[in-house]
């Protein structure tokens, strides 16, 4: 069955850090998300990604990250300045168009822990 | 304010019993309701309802939904051991046009199936 791969599974970076998380969608999927989950919280959506432009984003989603699809297959997630507050469990997600009897396909998640 | 609520927030049950979960939503631009099952790590997609009325069947799991009175259940019968997990309830919004999707979750219902 296909998967939505996400690297690294966990990371650990110093406040004020840089950080890129790398995900591969499921490969005909046009369709590309990044939700975030703080431990012990809701999932929350961050942004969506379709046609290599952003086509919606949450509150959260400010001006310390970014996303890219630098080539035909990965996904990323820059986080430039990281905060305590972004440490969380970030999982890449894609879809079909939007929907499809099988929704949203979403990665084993990368752990990010800001110290 | 767009939100989805899960009840009850945690149930333990044991072996054979059945459960019914329960999620309600105000979501605007309401579009489908997914559910998840979240174990370790990534949500695993279990069901994706866009009609009213239309039970969703997958083995022992069963799923329909009430666009009226938008709420959704989720219901397990004969529950084991592994059934044991966090059940999320995510709405699909599409805010803005064709390429404008989000998933706007619920807090989870955590199950423990005991023995």
């Amino acid at each position: 069955e296909p998967e939505v791969t996400q690297t690294p599974s966990h990371q650990v970076t110093q406040m004020g850090q840089e950080v890129i998380l790398r995900c591969v969608p499921i490969s005909n999927h046009l369709y590309f998300y990044w939700y975030r989950q703080i431990l012990g919280q809701k999932v929350e959506f961050l942004v969506s990604f379709y046609n290599n432009e952003i086509s919606e984003k949450s509150e959260i989603f400010d001006d310390q990250f970014s996303v890219e699809r630098p080539d035909g297959s990965n996904f990323t997630l820059k986080i430039r300045s990281t905060k305590l507050e972004d440490s969380a469990m970030y999982f890449c997600a894609s879809s079909f168009k939007g929907q499809g009897n099988y929704g949203y396909t979403f990665g084993s998640g990368t752990r990010l822990t800001v110290v | 304010e767009d939100k989805v609520v899960q009840s009850p927030l945690s149930l333990v049950v044991h072996e054979g019993d059945t459960v019914t979960l329960n999620c309600s939503y105000e979501v605007t631009n309401f579009r489908s309701l997914l559910w998840y099952k979240q174990e370790k790590k990534a949500p695993t997609f279990l069901f994706m309802l866009t009609s009213s009325g239309i039970e969703k069947k997958s083995g022992r799991l069963s799923s329909i939904l009430d666009k009226k009175e938008l709420f959704s259940i989720l219901n397990i019968t004969a529950t084991q051991t592994g059934d044991s997990a966090v059940y999320l309830c995510a709405v699909e919004a599409q805010p803005r046009g064709d390429s404008s999707y989000k998933l706007i979750f619920g807090s989870g219902t955590r199950l423990l199936v005991r023995p």
